[in-house]
């Protein structure tokens, strides 16, 4: 199975932008297609489609969430941090069966 | 506007079963695969299960496979989780989500305890 690593928390403070990482054990891109994921999670609530295939801002998010990345190494960036942004990030490949996801981060205030 | 609602909460004993339930709204079900994810307390995401939009394959993780039962009706829109044998590693929070797991329920909790 495809191994996703996630730092575990990232302190940082409102206004400024945040920056969480998703390492995978192998590539999950294919030509270039990327088939990396973003959701966010906030307590008590079911995740949410942040970014699909790396960068793509899925309906409905802020253009203050931007992903990028590619083979091993992901991005999902946060600029500027806002209140509304505390919250779990997971990432999740779809290059190879069973999907993973990586552990997540939780996104807390400095 | 998507629509996935779980039901089946509930709390059972080890070695017994469930069957959870996801009725699904605001898309053309039987187009699309669906699968189950869980999470235990204070966990990250599992992903367990995935059935084709028509049945025809289905994969399961290996945590669960032998006891665990993905199936769908797309006459009603709905999606199924047989689990039978629980062990109390399978408290979790149960969701539903849609194809390429952009689309999530709300999430029903399964408690196995004594």
């Amino acid at each position: 199975d495809i191994v996703l690593t996630q730092s575990p928390v990232l302190a940082v403070s409102l206004g400024q932008r945040a920056t969480i990482s998703c390492r995978a054990s192998q590539s999950v891109s294919i030509s270039s297609i990327n088939l990396m994921h973003w959701y966010q999670q906030k307590p008590g609530q079911q995740p949410k489609l942040l970014i699909y295939r790396a960068s793509n801002l899925a309906s409905g998010i802020p253009a203050r969430f931007s992903g990028s990345g590619s083979g091993t190494d992901f991005t999902l960036t946060i600029d500027p941090v806002q209140a509304d942004d505390i919250a779990a990030y997971y990432c999740q490949q779809s290059r190879e069966s069973p999907p993973t996801f990586g552990g997540g981060t939780k996104l807390e205030l400095k | 506007e998507v629509q996935l609602v779980e039901s089946g909460e509930g709390l059972v004993q080890p070695g017994s079963s469930m069957k959870l339930s996801c009725v699904a709204s605001g898309f053309t079900f039987s187009n699309y695969g669906m699968n189950w994810i869980r999470q235990a307390p204070k966990k990250g995401l599992e992903w367990i299960a995935l059935i084709y939009y028509d049945s025809s394959s289905k994969y399961y993780a290996d945590s669960v496979k032998g006891r665990f039962t993905i199936s769908r009706d797309n006459s009603k829109n709905t999606l199924y989780l047989e689990m039978n044998s629980l062990r109390s590693e399978d408290t979790a929070m149960y969701y539903c989500a849609k194809g390429g797991v952009d689309y999530w329920g709300q999430g029903v909790m399964v408690t196995v305890s004594s």
